[in-house]
Protein backbone atom coordinates (compact mmCIF):
# COMPACT_ATOMS: atom_id res chain seq x y z
CA UNK A 1 0.00 0.00 0.00
CA UNK A 2 1.97 2.69 -1.36
CA UNK A 3 1.89 6.00 0.95
CA UNK A 4 1.18 9.27 -0.32
CA UNK A 5 3.24 9.88 -3.53
CA UNK A 6 3.85 13.54 -4.47
CA UNK A 7 5.77 15.00 -7.48
CA UNK A 8 8.24 16.29 -8.45
CA UNK A 9 10.17 16.29 -4.97
CA UNK A 10 12.04 19.64 -6.02
CA UNK A 11 10.77 22.35 -8.85
CA UNK A 12 13.23 25.49 -10.08
CA UNK A 13 10.89 28.13 -11.81
CA UNK A 14 11.92 31.37 -12.84
CA UNK A 15 9.54 34.28 -11.93
CA UNK A 16 6.16 34.73 -14.06
CA UNK A 17 6.18 30.92 -14.85
CA UNK A 18 3.62 28.32 -13.94
CA UNK A 19 4.31 25.76 -11.10
CA UNK A 20 2.38 22.47 -10.82
CA UNK A 21 2.79 19.92 -8.16
CA UNK A 22 0.79 16.84 -8.06
CA UNK A 23 -0.43 14.72 -5.15
CA UNK A 24 -1.23 10.86 -5.31
CA UNK A 25 -3.40 9.91 -2.37
CA UNK A 26 -3.14 6.94 -0.32
CA UNK A 27 -5.24 4.06 -1.34
CA UNK A 28 -8.87 4.92 -0.43
CA UNK A 29 -8.30 7.87 0.98
CA UNK A 30 -10.65 10.81 -0.64
CA UNK A 31 -9.32 13.37 1.53
CA UNK A 32 -6.61 15.99 0.56
CA UNK A 33 -5.28 18.87 2.31
CA UNK A 34 -1.90 21.23 0.65
CA UNK A 35 -0.08 22.56 3.17
CA UNK A 36 2.98 25.23 2.33
CA UNK A 37 5.93 25.26 5.23
CA UNK A 38 7.67 28.60 4.60
CA UNK A 39 11.75 28.67 5.79
CA UNK A 40 11.48 28.38 9.67
CA UNK A 41 7.97 28.29 9.87
CA UNK A 42 5.57 26.16 10.57
CA UNK A 43 2.62 24.03 8.07
CA UNK A 44 0.30 27.00 7.41
CA UNK A 45 -3.35 24.82 5.99
CA UNK A 46 -4.09 26.66 1.94
CA UNK A 47 -6.95 23.98 1.12
CA UNK A 48 -8.82 20.59 1.75
CA UNK A 49 -10.75 18.97 -1.21
CA UNK A 50 -12.64 15.69 -1.95
CA UNK A 51 -12.97 14.18 -5.18
CA UNK A 52 -14.06 16.91 -7.03
CA UNK A 53 -14.69 19.50 -4.28
CA UNK A 54 -13.04 21.59 -3.06
CA UNK A 55 -14.34 21.99 0.71
CA UNK A 56 -12.10 24.53 2.70
CA UNK A 57 -10.04 26.71 0.61
CA UNK A 58 -9.76 29.45 3.47
CA UNK A 59 -5.64 29.09 3.53
CA UNK A 60 -5.86 29.84 -0.34
CA UNK A 61 -3.93 33.02 -1.48
CA UNK A 62 -6.66 34.97 -3.54
CA UNK A 63 -4.58 34.87 -6.27
CA UNK A 64 -2.51 32.95 -8.47
CA UNK A 65 -2.89 29.85 -6.49
CA UNK A 66 -5.64 27.21 -7.69
CA UNK A 67 -6.60 23.04 -6.76
CA UNK A 68 -8.37 20.91 -7.76
CA UNK A 69 -9.02 17.03 -7.33
CA UNK A 70 -10.36 15.42 -9.98
CA UNK A 71 -12.61 12.19 -9.91
CA UNK A 72 -9.65 10.51 -11.51
CA UNK A 73 -6.15 11.02 -11.57
CA UNK A 74 -3.96 13.20 -8.65
CA UNK A 75 -5.03 16.40 -7.02
CA UNK A 76 -2.93 19.30 -8.32
CA UNK A 77 -1.90 22.55 -6.78
CA UNK A 78 -1.22 25.01 -9.39
CA UNK A 79 0.65 28.43 -8.93
CA UNK A 80 0.44 30.81 -12.07
CA UNK A 81 3.30 33.43 -12.08
CA UNK A 82 5.13 32.36 -9.40
CA UNK A 83 6.72 34.92 -7.25
CA UNK A 84 10.06 34.90 -5.30
CA UNK A 85 7.82 34.47 -2.00
CA UNK A 86 6.39 31.72 -3.28
CA UNK A 87 9.54 29.38 -2.58
CA UNK A 88 8.82 27.00 -0.19
CA UNK A 89 7.90 23.17 0.82
CA UNK A 90 4.62 22.25 -0.03
CA UNK A 91 3.04 19.15 1.56
CA UNK A 92 0.04 16.88 0.89
CA UNK A 93 -1.53 15.17 3.03
CA UNK A 94 -4.53 12.40 2.81
CA UNK A 95 -6.82 10.50 5.28
CA UNK A 96 -9.69 8.54 5.46
CA UNK A 97 -12.06 10.33 7.10
CA UNK A 98 -13.10 12.13 10.08
CA UNK A 99 -11.09 12.15 12.81
CA UNK A 100 -8.09 10.00 11.68
CA UNK A 101 -4.48 10.79 11.26
CA UNK A 102 -3.58 12.12 7.92
CA UNK A 103 -0.74 11.33 5.95
CA UNK A 104 1.59 13.22 4.53
CA UNK A 105 3.85 12.87 1.16
CA UNK A 106 7.72 13.88 1.30
CA UNK A 107 6.45 17.35 0.17
CA UNK A 108 7.35 19.43 -2.81
CA UNK A 109 10.39 22.22 -2.66
CA UNK A 110 9.51 24.89 -4.57
CA UNK A 111 12.27 27.13 -5.60
CA UNK A 112 11.19 30.45 -7.45
CA UNK A 113 14.50 32.11 -9.25
CA UNK B 1 -4.49 34.35 15.00
CA UNK B 2 -2.57 31.46 15.60
CA UNK B 3 -5.04 28.96 17.57
CA UNK B 4 -2.02 26.47 18.42
CA UNK B 5 0.73 27.22 19.82
CA UNK B 6 3.79 25.85 20.46
CA UNK B 7 5.87 28.19 22.78
CA UNK B 8 9.90 25.88 23.52
CA UNK B 9 10.76 26.84 19.76
CA UNK B 10 13.82 24.16 20.91
CA UNK B 11 14.51 21.63 23.44
CA UNK B 12 18.25 20.08 24.26
CA UNK B 13 17.58 16.50 26.13
CA UNK B 14 20.59 13.90 27.13
CA UNK B 15 19.89 10.45 25.64
CA UNK B 16 17.84 8.54 28.01
CA UNK B 17 16.17 11.05 29.86
CA UNK B 18 12.71 12.52 29.07
CA UNK B 19 11.58 14.74 26.73
CA UNK B 20 7.96 16.55 27.38
CA UNK B 21 6.60 18.85 24.38
CA UNK B 22 3.70 21.18 25.16
CA UNK B 23 1.42 22.86 23.01
CA UNK B 24 -1.55 25.05 23.93
CA UNK B 25 -4.49 25.54 21.73
CA UNK B 26 -7.20 28.42 21.86
CA UNK B 27 -10.18 27.00 20.09
CA UNK B 28 -12.75 25.20 22.29
CA UNK B 29 -14.31 22.76 19.14
CA UNK B 30 -10.78 21.50 19.02
CA UNK B 31 -11.64 17.55 19.37
CA UNK B 32 -9.07 15.15 18.00
CA UNK B 33 -4.89 16.20 18.69
CA UNK B 34 -2.20 15.35 16.79
CA UNK B 35 1.36 14.64 17.25
CA UNK B 36 3.69 14.93 14.01
CA UNK B 37 7.83 14.53 14.28
CA UNK B 38 9.26 15.83 11.03
CA UNK B 39 12.69 15.15 9.80
CA UNK B 40 14.38 17.76 7.15
CA UNK B 41 13.69 17.51 3.72
CA UNK B 42 11.34 14.74 4.64
CA UNK B 43 7.03 14.90 5.33
CA UNK B 44 5.80 14.64 8.59
CA UNK B 45 5.26 11.31 10.26
CA UNK B 46 2.23 10.91 12.70
CA UNK B 47 3.04 9.85 15.81
CA UNK B 48 0.42 9.85 17.96
CA UNK B 49 -3.12 11.33 18.58
CA UNK B 50 -5.97 11.67 20.86
CA UNK B 51 -9.44 12.26 21.54
CA UNK B 52 -10.89 15.34 23.75
CA UNK B 53 -13.13 12.03 25.14
CA UNK B 54 -9.51 10.86 26.79
CA UNK B 55 -6.71 12.21 29.17
CA UNK B 56 -3.73 10.38 28.65
CA UNK B 57 -3.17 8.24 25.52
CA UNK B 58 0.23 5.93 25.27
CA UNK B 59 1.87 4.24 22.86
CA UNK B 60 5.46 2.79 23.50
CA UNK B 61 7.77 5.33 24.47
CA UNK B 62 5.20 7.96 23.41
CA UNK B 63 2.46 9.57 25.81
CA UNK B 64 0.02 12.24 25.15
CA UNK B 65 -1.49 13.89 27.72
CA UNK B 66 -4.14 16.40 27.12
CA UNK B 67 -5.79 18.99 29.69
CA UNK B 68 -8.98 20.44 27.95
CA UNK B 69 -9.60 23.21 31.27
CA UNK B 70 -6.43 23.88 30.74
CA UNK B 71 -6.45 23.77 26.46
CA UNK B 72 -3.04 22.31 26.75
CA UNK B 73 -1.49 19.18 25.87
CA UNK B 74 1.61 17.68 25.90
CA UNK B 75 4.00 14.55 24.42
CA UNK B 76 6.18 13.04 26.51
CA UNK B 77 9.16 10.80 24.99
CA UNK B 78 11.08 8.26 27.76
CA UNK B 79 13.70 7.06 27.13
CA UNK B 80 15.13 10.06 24.69
CA UNK B 81 17.62 8.33 21.91
CA UNK B 82 19.54 10.38 19.46
CA UNK B 83 17.11 9.16 16.19
CA UNK B 84 14.72 11.46 18.03
CA UNK B 85 16.12 14.57 16.87
CA UNK B 86 13.83 16.09 15.15
CA UNK B 87 11.01 18.88 14.88
CA UNK B 88 7.81 17.82 16.67
CA UNK B 89 4.58 19.49 15.37
CA UNK B 90 1.23 19.45 17.26
CA UNK B 91 -1.58 20.01 15.70
CA UNK B 92 -5.75 19.58 16.11
CA UNK B 93 -8.33 19.82 14.46
CA UNK B 94 -12.34 20.23 15.03
CA UNK B 95 -15.25 18.10 13.95
CA UNK B 96 -17.47 20.52 11.28
CA UNK B 97 -20.07 17.92 9.75
CA UNK B 98 -19.93 17.80 6.06
CA UNK B 99 -17.04 20.26 5.88
CA UNK B 100 -14.41 17.73 7.45
CA UNK B 101 -11.92 18.86 9.69
CA UNK B 102 -8.58 20.36 8.57
CA UNK B 103 -5.59 20.03 10.95
CA UNK B 104 -4.24 23.30 12.30
CA UNK B 105 -0.63 22.94 13.25
CA UNK B 106 2.12 24.55 16.05
CA UNK B 107 4.64 26.31 15.03
CA UNK B 108 7.35 22.84 15.87
CA UNK B 109 9.20 22.28 18.48
CA UNK B 110 12.97 21.36 17.45
CA UNK B 111 14.38 18.87 19.51
CA UNK B 112 17.66 17.55 20.09
CA UNK B 113 18.93 14.52 22.06
CA UNK B 114 22.41 14.38 23.13
CA UNK B 115 24.25 10.71 23.27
Amino acid sequence: NAGVMQNPRHLVRRRGQEARLRCSPMKGHSHVYWYRQLPEEGLKFMVYLQKENIIDESGMPKERFSAEFPKEGPSILRIQQVVRGDSAAYFCASLHGQNTEAFFGQGTRLTVV
Amino acid sequence: DQQVKQNSPSLSVQEGRISILNCDYTNSMFDYFLWYKKYPAEGPTFLISISSIKDKNEDGRFTVFLNKSAKHLSLHIVPSQPGDSAVYFCAASAFQGAAGNKLTFGGGTRVLVKP
